[in-house]
C-alpha cells in the first residue's frame, strides 16, 4: 500500500492564489523529503530537499520565496505556491525514504495536479 | 556529476512483444544505487527495483527482468510477453552513497505504448 500521502491531488485555482500542497509520510518517519515538478511529457526536476527542523535547500533557479517548504514534523513536509500564476501550472511531487542512505528507495506520493486560470 | 540517460523516448510495441528499455548512466561514486520506476497515465511513480552498485547480479521478477552491466554502465529492463497495463513512462534513476546525499538523479523517461 501506499506509504507517501500527498494531498490535494487536484487544484484548480485563480492567479494570485496561494496553494499548500501536503506530503505525509503514513507509516515511517522522514527526516528528509523532497518536492519534484514535472511538466507534460517532461521528466523529474528536483525543486528543492525539506529537512525536518531546518530550512529546505533549494535547487538552483529555485525560488525560494515563491515555493515555501516546512517540514515541521517528521511525518509532514508541506509546500505552498505563493502567488500562484499560469506558468505555475504543473505536476508536483512528493518523495520520502524510509532510510538515511543511499539503498533506501524513494516512496512518491501520487502528485498533485495544480492548474492556475 | 551524475547523470542518466535514457536514449529511447518513445517505443510503441505489439501486446505479447518483448520489449527492452535502455539506460546508461554516468557517476564518480564507487558505490551507487539505481532505480526504476513506473509511471503510469494516473501519473503516481511506481517503485519497481533497485539495483546497488556492487551487486551485478541480474534480477527477474514475473515478466520483469533487468540486466545490470556495469562495464558499460548500463542498467536496462526487459518486459516479455507485454501487455497492454505496461503501457506507461518509465524513468531510470540513480543516487548516490552518501549520508544525506539523497538525491535522485532521473533520466527523461521512456513512454512505453503497448498496442493491444
Amino acid at each position: 500500500g501506499a506509504v507517501v500521502s500527498q494531498h490535494p491531488s487536484w487544484v484548480i485555482c485563480k492567479s494570485g492564489t496561494s496553494v499548500k500542497i501536503e506530503c505525509r509520510s503514513l507509516d515511517f518517519q522522514a527526516t528528509t523529503m523532497f518536492w519534484y515538478r514535472q511538466f507534460p511529457k517532461q521528466s523529474l526536476m528536483l525543486m528543492a530537499t525539506s529537512n525536518e527542523g531546518s530550512k529546505a535547500t533549494y535547487e538552483q533557479g529555485v525560488e525560494k520565496d515563491k515555493f515555501l517548504i516546512n517540514h515541521a514534523s517528521l511525518t509532514l513536509s508541506t509546500l505552498t505556491v505563493t502567488s500562484a500564476h499560469p506558468e505555475d501550472s504543473s505536476f508536483y511531487i512528493c518523495s520520502a525514504s524510509r532510510g538515511e542512505y543511499g539503498n533506501q528507495p524513494q516512496h512518491f506520493g501520487d502528485g498533485t495536479r495544480l492548474s492556475i486560470l | 556529476a551524475q547523470k542518466v540517460t535514457q536514449a529511447q523516448t518513445e517505443i510503441s510495441v505489439v501486446e505479447k512483444e518483448d520489449v527492452t528499455l535502455d539506460c546508461v548512466y554516468e557517476t564518480r561514486d564507487t558505490t551507487y544505487y539505481l532505480f526504476w520506476y513506473k509511471q503510469p497515465p494516473s501519473g503516481e511513480l511506481v517503485f519497481l527495483i533497485r539495483r546497488n552498485s556492487f551487486d551485478e547480479q541480474n534480477e527477474i521478477s514475473g515478466r520483469y527482468s533487468w540486466n545490470f552491466q556495469k562495464s558499460t554502465s548500463s542498467f536496462n529492463f526487459t518486459i516479455t510477453a507485454s501487455q497492454v497495463v505496461d503501457s506507461a513512462v518509465y524513468f531510470c534513476a540513480l543516487r548516490g552513497p552518501n549520508f544525506g546525499n539523497e538525491k535522485l538523479t532521473f533520466g527523461t523517461g521512456t513512454r512505453l505504448t503497448i498496442i493491444p
